[in-house]
């Protein structure tokens, strides 16, 4: 079964600074990767995707997430964090199933918290 | 504006009484979802949809039914409500879901609490 692991319950980054967002993953096939934000009392709105090719890719407000196939990781970055970026991240990985549907596994969320 | 929308956002309810949290979205997307977000387990898929009258479970169904008998509409209805239902609850919609993979766009969320 596919899996997705965000190992830190909480990221805290000084604002200005760098800051990563760590995801593992686990899949039998080719991965399908996805990074999710989600503000307080809002939605998950869509930040990037992997699907093939290029192992950076660059999303939404600044983001990017770097594709490691050996280390199976995902990790989101940002080169200067700001203040606005505080909110809860998610990871996730599609999963195929059977008869051609497929749907998302996603991780337990990471706070990430901007400290002016 | 696309968008997808979910009726009531808040709703505190009694044990067994049925209710009805439904989902709309304006995009004809052929995929639609339901997942319930808890504290600590991210989010889990409950039921979704590859086109009208075509549903199946995900990976938490129990308790809950769907129906999708209008494209742009995917409700979610608990016949008898129990206290561990209490979450917060996202519809998701999403195109062309097979030959490749888009995003997925979420609904701002309907809170559920169970007495």
């Amino acid at each position: 079964a596919q899996s997705v692991a965000q190992p830190e319950d909480q990221v805290n980054v000084a604002e200005g600074n760098p800051l990563t967002v760590k995801c593992t993953y686990s899949v039998s096939g080719n991965p399908y990767l996805f990074w999710y934000v989600q503000y307080p009392n809002r939605g998950l709105q869509f930040l990037l995707k992997y699907i093939t090719g290029d192992n950076l890719v660059k999303g939404s407000y600044g983001f990017e997430a770097e594709f490691n196939k050996s280390q199976t990781s995902f990790h989101l970055k940002k080169p200067s964090a700001l203040v606005s970026d505080s909110a809860l991240y998610f990871c996730a990985v599609r999963e195929a199933r059977g008869g051609g549907a497929d749907g998302l596994t996603f991780g337990k969320g990471t706070h990430l918290i901007i400290q002016p | 504006e696309a968008q997808v929308t979910q009726n009531p956002r808040y709703l505190i309810t009694v044990t067994g009484k049925k209710l009805t949290v439904t989902c709309s979205q304006n995009m004809n997307h052929e995929y639609m979802s339901w997942y319930r977000q808890d504290p600590g387990l991210g989010l889990r898929q409950i039921y979704y949809s590859m086109n009208v009258e075509v549903t199946d479970k995900g990976d938490v169904p129990e308790g809950y039914k769907v129906s999708r008998k209008e494209k742009r509409n995917f409700p979610l209805i608990l016949e008898s409500p129990s206290p561990n239902q209490t979450s917060l609850y996202f519809c998701a919609s999403s195109s062309h879901l097979g030959q490749g993979f888009n995003e997925q766009f979420f609904g701002p969320g309907t809170r559920l609490t169970v007495l």
